[in-house]
């Protein structure tokens, strides 16, 4: 069965600081989708960063950057110079071919 | 506009009341999931479905149950035998190998 596991359930830093979100996952299957997904007070799952398990190079969107070690089966989410609105729920999930899993989440308060 | 639509966004129970929580998508996906969030918990998964007809209990099935009679409809029901429902649900449509999608979810409260 495929596991997703978030140790961090709470982080803080100051504005403009850089924070890295750490995930590991357990899976026996090959082909699977790793995602980083931020749920602010509204409750609104949204998507940050999606990484292919097939694909060596590390995804990045903008602030937001991966480190994706597929033997270790770790994948650590780090946000540069972190801002306001970046205080949210950060949830990691493992999409294999049956089921999409989350981990428990990381809550994170990014300070003035 | 395409999307995955959840309702009632406020739900209340009474004790030994079945309720269904309503999910249904119009962007032509195959796999549908239900999870349940409780407060500053992680999502875990109730049921999920991957094609018409057939569904696959999750980690925490117990206490609800599910259909899958249309492609774009996949009802939860909260039965009796869930004995502490309160909690925030979410609803996911998904297809190989795109990103999922939410709906709103729908909190219910036992009262």
């Amino acid at each position: 069965a495929q596991t997703v596991t978030q140790s961090q359930p709470e982080m803080s830093v100051q504005e403009a600081e850089t924070v890295t979100l750490s995930c590991t996952y357990d899976t026996s299957e090959s082909n699977y989708y790793l995602f980083w997904y931020k749920q602010p007070p509204s409750r609104q799952m949204i998507l940050v960063i999606r990484q292919e398990a097939y694909k060596q190079q590390n995804a990045t969107e903008n602030r937001f950057s991966v480190n994706f070690q597929k033997a270790a089966k770790s994948f650590s989410l780090k946000i540069s110079d972190s801002q306001l609105g970046d205080t949210a729920m950060y949830f990691c999930a493992f999409q294999g071919a049956q089921k999409l899993v989350f981990g428990q989440g990381t809550r994170l308060t990014i300070n003035p | 506009d395409g999307g995955i639509t959840q309702s009632p966004k406020y739900l209340f129970r009474k004790e030994g009341q079945n309720v269904t929580l309503s999910c249904e998508q119009n962007l032509n996906h195959d796999a549908m999931y239900w999870y349940r969030q409780d407060p500053g918990q992680g999502l875990r998964l109730i049921y999920y479905s991957q094609i018409v007809n057939d569904f696959q209990k999750g980690d925490i099935a117990e206490g609800y149950s599910v259909s899958r009679e249309k492609k774009e409809s996949f009802p939860l029901t909260v039965t009796s035998a869930q004995k502490n429902p309160t909690a925030f649900y979410l609803c996911a449509s998904s297809i190989w190998p795109q990103v999922a999608f939410f709906g709103q979810g729908t909190r219910l409260t036992v009262v």
